[in-house]
């Protein structure tokens, strides 16, 4: 059980396009997700918590006009890069909190964003 | 402030025991974690220990916590081959929001 997909896994994008990232949990419901950032060989940093039917709040640092997340239902969340740079580049995690276990959270595989 | 440091790296040899270590500084953290990170791939949590607790074991791993130190660590006894990979530990804030650690690359030589 516990299980968080993300789609894609791996995406190539040229600068200036928008890339959609999925995130789901596939057998329990999860009212708040999370999504990090990792880069090469650090740690993960929050960017923001996903909170269904409501807006997300964002990380100090981090524009909620590049990276729009939209939580539509209690088993999905959605991570939108916004006219990419290759600064965006990154690893992308996110994580889901079952409604009935509130301190674990769950992480997705991760996808992998490179934008050329 | 929010900041949880941990030692970059730790070799060891398969069938020793690995002690990751890990700093915190936020004493009302409510629950502290360790997971795992293999390369190209998402965290697996290993385990957790809820802040009035010392200790916690589970098979080959014993986590201890050191409050007044804020001090965590991750105890592998027999480590595997398989074991190699990047340690994270974690800190949850009241408002269960994760702050990361640096995370500790361990190197298991056959």
């Amino acid at each position: 059980g516990a299980v968080v997909s993300q789609h894609p896994s791996r995406v190539i994008c040229k600068s200036g396009t928008s890339v959609k990232i999925e995130c789901r949990s596939l057998d329990f419901q999860a009212t708040t997700m999370f999504w990090y950032r990792q880069f090469p060989k650090q740690s993960l940093m929050l960017m923001a918590t996903s909170n269904e039917g409501s807006k997300a709040t964002y990380e100090q640092g981090v524009e909620k006009d590049k990276f729009l997340i939209n939580h539509a239902s209690l088993t999905l969340s959605t991570l939108t890069v916004t006219s990419a740079h290759p600064e965006d580049s990154s690893f992308y995690i996110c994580s889901a909190r079952a409604d009935t276990q509130i301190y674990e959270q769950y992480f997705g595989p991760g996808t992998r964003l490179t934008v050329t | 402030g929010e900041d949880v440091e941990q030692s970059l790296f730790l070799s060891v040899r398969e069938g020793d025991s690995s002690v990751i270590n890990c700093t915190y500084t936020d004493s009302s953290s409510t629950y502290l974690y360790w997971y795992k990170q293999e390369p190209g791939a998402g965290l697996q949590l290993l385990t957790y220990i809820f802040s009035n607790m010392d200790m916690k074991q589970d098979q080959r791993l014993t986590v201890l916590l050191n409050k007044k130190d804020k001090h965590l660590s991750l105890r592998i006894a027999d480590t595997q081959t398989g074991d190699s990979a990047i340690y994270f530990c974690a800190e949850s804030m009241g408002t269960y929001k994760y702050i990361f650690g640096t995370g500790t690359r361990l190197k298991v030589l056959a």
